[in-house]
């Protein structure tokens, strides 16, 4: 079945310092999706990609759907402490609301 | 900002015993999922819901799964015969308020309901 390769698996990084992750796949999705699970929580909705090529930012966070439309990053610059988290990359296969893949995700820590 | 909320927020229940998780999700979505999590793993598709039937489901949702919406707001996971691999976090998510941008309306998840099988 489809697959997403989500590296790297964990980041350690000072505050204020740049991040940067990506999901490459070897199938083709018509939708990008990055979301972000705080212990306990569900998954909470980052930054949504439709378009091949597509740049979206939301705040400090920017994200790429891949020309190819099999992969996408993440970049998170100026990390704080309430960046810290898990973040899952997930592609939209099937249908347009088709259910999603996710990626291994992400596990972020900031340090003060 | 409208949510999907979901009861329990934990559930412990004994191996063999049905168990039924509840989702409200977003009131003018039409698009309902189960997705679940075990453990330290990602996030794995169970079943989508459209104009009540099942849209797709994964291998995971095997016969001892099945999904309904009672009513307008609820949408319902049941667990026939619980096992101890059925622990998980379970979420539900809903997605698509109608027109046709159906492509641009990301699904949103609730909290969970964490699911311990003893």
């Amino acid at each position: 079945g489809q697959q997403l390769n989500q590296s790297p698996q964990s980041m350690f990084i000072q505050e204020g310092e740049d991040v940067s992750m990506n999901c490459t796949s070897s199938s083709i999705f018509n939708t990008w999706l990055w979301y972000k699970q705080d212990p306990g929580e569900g998954p909470v909705l980052l930054i949504a990609l439709y378009k091949a090529g597509e740049l979206t930012s939301n705040g400090r966070l920017t994200a790429q759907f891949g020309i190819t439309r099999k992969d996408s990053f993440l970049n998170i610059s100026a990390s704080i402490p309430s960046d810290v988290g898990i973040y899952f990359c997930a592609g939209q296969g099937g249908g347009s609301q088709g259910n999603l893949i996710f990626g291994k995700g992400t596990k972020l820590s900031v340090k003060p | 900002e409208p949510e999907v909320t979901q009861t329990p927020s934990h559930q412990v229940t004994q191996m063999g015993q049905e168990v039924i998780l509840r989702c409200v999700p977003i009131s003018n979505h039409l698009y309902f999922y189960w997705y679940r999590q075990i453990l330290g793993q990602k996030v794995e598709f169970l079943v989508s819901f459209y104009n009540n039937e099942i849209s797709e489901k994964s291998e995971i949702f095997d016969d001892q799964f099945s999904v309904e919406r009672p009513d307008g707001s609820n949408f319902t996971l049941k667990i026939r015969s619980t096992k101890l691999e059925d622990s998980a976090m379970y979420f539900c998510a809903s997605g698509y308020s109608g027109g046709t941008n159906i492509g641009n309306q990301p699904q949103h998840f609730g909290d969970g309901t964490r699911l311990s099988i003893l």
